[in-house]
């Protein structure tokens, strides 16, 4: 069975200091590791797609990362506009579904 | 990326009543369409997947004869929540994916808040 832990459940940040998600996974086969921004009230919003282990991204002030057993997802500097919870999800080879962990909830204070 | 709209963004029923919620994608087709169901600070539970012209894929402990889904097009996907009970409140997101090679994106609705009173 799919496993994806987030971790810290959640984050406080002030303005302008770095910091990172944890995504551990476990798939029988990895299709894809997803990462999304969610809001209060809102769904959620695509931000990355890894496929492979040494495989990054960047976006702004995000980079996501994966290897064989793990993604992080690095805040560099953040803003207050960057406080929500992140998701992390995968895709297995054998399903059409994602499964998504439980997410980190991100304060950034001014 | 792909657009996922969902109609309505919330609703306020009685208990013992029927609501319909739609998912569309606006700018592709969606061949499978997927349905999540989010309860405060708590993650997506998925809870269904919706196919085309065929049944919906259900997963374990959703009732099917509760939350009725509706795949008519290839644009539009329909949850209906019958006999609704002040337990089936929560926020209701559906997805879909861009159809393509290579990869998986799924794009997600603005969800619909459901208070069942």
């Amino acid at each position: 069975e799919d496993q994806v832990t987030q971790s810290p459940e959640a984050l406080r940040l002030q303005e302008g200091e770095s910091s990172s998600l944890n995504c551990s996974y476990t798939v029988s086969g990895l299709r894809g590791l997803f990462w999304y921004r969610q809001d209060p009230g809102k769904g959620p919003e695509f931000l990355f797609t890894l496929y492979s282990a040494g495989e990054e991204k960047e976006k702004e002030r995000l980079k996501a990362t994966l290897t064989k057993k793990e993604s992080f997802l690095h805040i560099t500097a953040p803003k207050p506009e960057d406080s929500a919870t992140y998701l992390c999800a995968v895709l297995d080879t054998g399903r059409r579904a994602l499964t998504f962990g439980s997410g980190t909830r991100l304060q950034v204070q001014p | 990326g792909a657009v996922v709209s969902q109609h309505p963004s919330w609703v306020i029923c009685k208990s013992g009543t029927s609501v319909k919620i739609e998912c569309r994608s606006l700018d592709f087709q969606a061949t499978t369409m997927f349905w999540y169901r989010q309860f405060p600070k708590q993650s997506l539970m998925l809870m269904a997947t919706s196919n085309e012209g065929s049944k919906a894929t259900y997963e374990q402990g959703v009732e099917k004869d509760k939350f009725l889904i509706n795949h008519a097009s290839l644009t539009l996907s329909t949850l209906t929540v019958t006999s609704a009970h002040p337990e089936d409140s929560s926020f209701y997101i559906c997805s879909a994916r861009e159809p393509g090679q290579g990869y998986y994106e799924q794009y997600f609705g603005p969800g619909t808040r459901l208070t069942v009173t």
